[in-house]
């Protein structure tokens, strides 16, 4: 079955520094790839998603790639803000059928 | 309603008894899916319904968790003869339909086995 990894579990940057996380999944029948954001005691909510058809893309600060011969997408967050702290998870979905998650990253940001 | 709710927000139950959570999903909402989430870990797929298919129980860790779901409507995941590990937030989720897009996630309940 689909296996998702993701990385780092923890991340620690600068406000206004950029923040980058990784995430590899093993069925190549994946199609979807949503990134969820989870504030402290909070519920997950989707923040972007992207699909096999695209490469990238752009919502103001953050923005999703993805590499489909490698297996690779990530997300990238720009000019990063004390609220943007919070535990991300990628996740990967083959034709809509259940989506699996990473393992999450707890971004901090420090002001 | 306007988003996915889930009751009771917590629970605390002792070891061996069973217990019964709920979720009323979004209206319209075809796909519903039910997560584990372990106090600072992942999310932890258990359970799948997309209409009135025969739902997806491949993540269902024992014989002891079970869940219905009536058509389209509400959905119960029910843990029997609790166990201390069984401790979590369980989190229902819920999709226009399993094709394509992202999930609404309700509240969670946040489940304590003493």
């Amino acid at each position: 079955g689909e296996n998702v990894e993701q990385h780092p579990s923890t991340l620690s940057v600068q406000e206004g520094d950029s923040a980058v996380i990784k995430c590899t999944y093993s069925d190549s029948a994946s199609n979807y790839f949503p990134w969820y954001k989870q504030e402290l005691g909070k519920r997950p909510q989707l923040i972007i998603d992207i699909r096999s058809n695209v490469g990238e893309k752009k919502d103001q600060r953050i923005a999703v790639t993805l590499n489909k011969t490698a297996k690779h997408f990530s997300l990238h967050i720009t000019e990063t803000q004390p609220e943007d702290s919070a535990v991300y998870f990628c996740a990967a979905s083959t034709g809509g059928f259940k989506t699996i998650f990473g393992a999450g990253t707890r971004l901090f940001v420090k002001a | 309603g306007a988003g996915v709710s889930q009751s009771p927000s917590n629970k605390v139950t002792e070891k061996g008894k069973d217990v019964e959570l709920r979720c009323d999903p979004i209206s319209g909402h075809t796909a519903l899916y039910w997560y584990r989430q372990r106090l600072g870990q992942g999310l932890e797929f258990l359970i799948y319904f997309q209409g009135n298919s025969a739902p997806d129980k491949s993540g269902l860790p024992s014989d002891r968790f079970s869940a219905e779901r009536t058509g389209e409507s509400v959905s119960t995941l029910t843990i029997q003869r609790t166990q201390q590990e069984d401790s979590a937030v369980y989190l229902c989720a819920s999709s226009v339909a399993a094709v394509d897009g992202g999930y609404t996630f309700g509240s969670g309940t946040r489940l304590t086995v003493v």
